[in-house]
């Protein structure tokens, strides 16, 4: 069975940092382009970061590029979000998908405020 | 730029079957887009990957009520006999070199 399990998620103060992990199991993940999508309080999906299965290539959302680093350890098949200079506006349930969507997890909720 | 359009409602009777519709933005006709279920307080959930022609993979467990189906840019789920549970928020997604987009979401309700 494919599970995809989030964690790190909780409460932060604006500028604040916090490192979200996506546990994977039950397919090869080496293998899987990974994305980090987030979806605010009452709002749709928003597409955040995109890491190829060899981690060579990356890719961010204007709304997170120079703040968010993505990576990922293929011999823990684990998948991570660095958050840095968090904003109001990054409060959010994340997820961690694989590129195409046809894998999910089951959120972790993020919340910036003082 | 790759854009998804969908509508923000719909709405269904019970029983009955209703369309949803991705639009794909200009010069991206060819594109596939995979749809995406979220009922209310829950994560999304994979429904199935919707190519150009019309040829669609539905993810494990779904059930045969839903389709998909294609015509220019626009990429279509088809939800026939509807249940009370199919009552939620569908979102569809599409990918590029780059960039992973997603529609608005369309919010149905099952009357």
């Amino acid at each position: 069975e494919v599970q995809l399990v989030e964690s790190g998620g909780g409460l932060v103060q604006p500028g604040g940092s916090l490192r979200l992990s996506c546990a994977a199991s039950g397919f090869t993940f080496s293998i899987y382009s990974m994305n980090w999508v987030r979806q605010a309080p009452g709002k749709g999906l928003e597409w955040v970061s995109y890491i190829s299965g060899s981690s060579s290539t990356i890719y961010y959302a204007d709304s997170v590029k120079g703040r968010f680093t993505i990576s990922r350890d293929n011999a823990k098949n684990s998948l991570y979000l660095q958050m840095n200079s968090l904003r109001d506006e990054d409060t959010a349930v994340y997820y961690c998908s694989s590129y195409s969507g046809s894998y999910w997890g089951q959120g972790t909720l993020v919340t910036v405020s003082s | 730029q790759l854009v998804l359009t969908q509508s923000p409602s719909a709405s269904a009777s019970l029983g009955a079957s209703v369309k949803l519709t991705c639009t794909l933005s200009s010069g991206h006709s060819s594109y596939a887009i995979a749809w995406h279920q979220q009922q209310p307080e829950k994560g999304p959930r994979y429904l199935m990957k919707v190519d150009s022609d019309g040829s669609h993979i539905k993810g494990d467990g779904i059930p045969d009520r839903f389709s998909g189906s294609s015509s220019g840019a626009e990429r279509y789920l088809i939800i026939s006999s509807l249940q009370p549970e199919d009552e939620a928020d569908y979102y569809c997604q599409t990918w590029g070199t780059g960039i992973v987009v997603f529609g608005g979401g369309t919010k149905l309700t099952v009357l």
